[in-house]
């Protein structure tokens, strides 16, 4: 199957500081990709959806300016987690939507190995 | 909006055993449905998906899941199971590339 990379797997930063999360496909293009958060023993919570050159849309209660998405290829989606705090502590997974007309069944998410975020 | 539920958050069966993952959806259209695998510190791998062909869905690892629209189910299930199928399981039902996961089911496979 296709094939998803993000880096870094882990990072550990301190309260206040912004976080760069990189999320890119490597061996297809594609026009839409997803950010989760996922928080332990927990299922996967969807935070936006991008489309490349277009501004993300975000879920509700998922604050766009603390969570700054970046769809600059179809290749490449970075995350950056402005001010982190404690609370934004969790494992953030990404996933690119490749084949088919959307919306018509036939495409497939496929995920990132996901960053795990630790702010102390 | 469509949602899922796994009905079992903890499923042990014993190795070379039958498995059986439950998953139930609501949609007010007809959803393409997927089964996700998590291994741990591992990213999420699909293993198989319907959508609107066949009921009966073969995927990977000899996992299959029935599709049944009059049930609105989606169970997954494995005729033996083996130790290497330890994982988090999820069901997720999309419309229009809308996704929705399922809280999961964790699997112990015991020897």
């Amino acid at each position: 199957g296709a094939v998803v990379s993000q880096h870094p797997s882990w990072v550990i930063c301190k309260s206040g500081t912004s976080v760069k999360i990189e999320c890119r496909s490597l061996d297809f293009q594609a026009t839409t990709m997803f950010w989760y958060r996922q928080f332990p023993k927990q299922s996967l919570m969807l935070m936006a959806t991008s489309n490349e050159g277009s501004k993300a849309t975000y879920e509700q209660g998922v604050e766009k300016d603390k969570f700054l998405i970046n769809h600059a290829s179809l290749t490449l989606s970075t995350l950056t987690v402005t001010s982190a705090h404690p609370e934004d502590s969790s494992f953030y997974i990404c996933s690119f939507l490749e084949g088919g007309l959307a919306g018509a069944g036939l495409e497939t998410q496929y995920f990132g190995p996901g960053t795990r975020l630790l702010v102390l | 909006a469509q949602s899922v539920t796994q009905l079992d958050s903890h499923v042990s069966v014993s190795e070379g055993t039958p498995v059986l993952l439950r998953c139930n959806y609501s949609s007010s259209y007809s959803p393409s449905l997927f089964w996700y695998v998590q291994h741990p510190n591992k990213g999420l791998q699909l293993l198989l998906k319907y959508t609107s062909a066949a009921t009966l869905v073969k995927g990977i690892n000899g996992f299959e899941a029935e599709f049944k629209k009059s049930e609105t189910s989606f169970h997954l299930t494995k005729p033996s199971a083996h130790m290497s199928d330890a994982a988090e399981y999820f069901c997720v039902v999309s419309v229009l590339n809308d996704m929705r996961f399922g809280a999961g089911t964790r699997l112990t496979v015991k020897p």
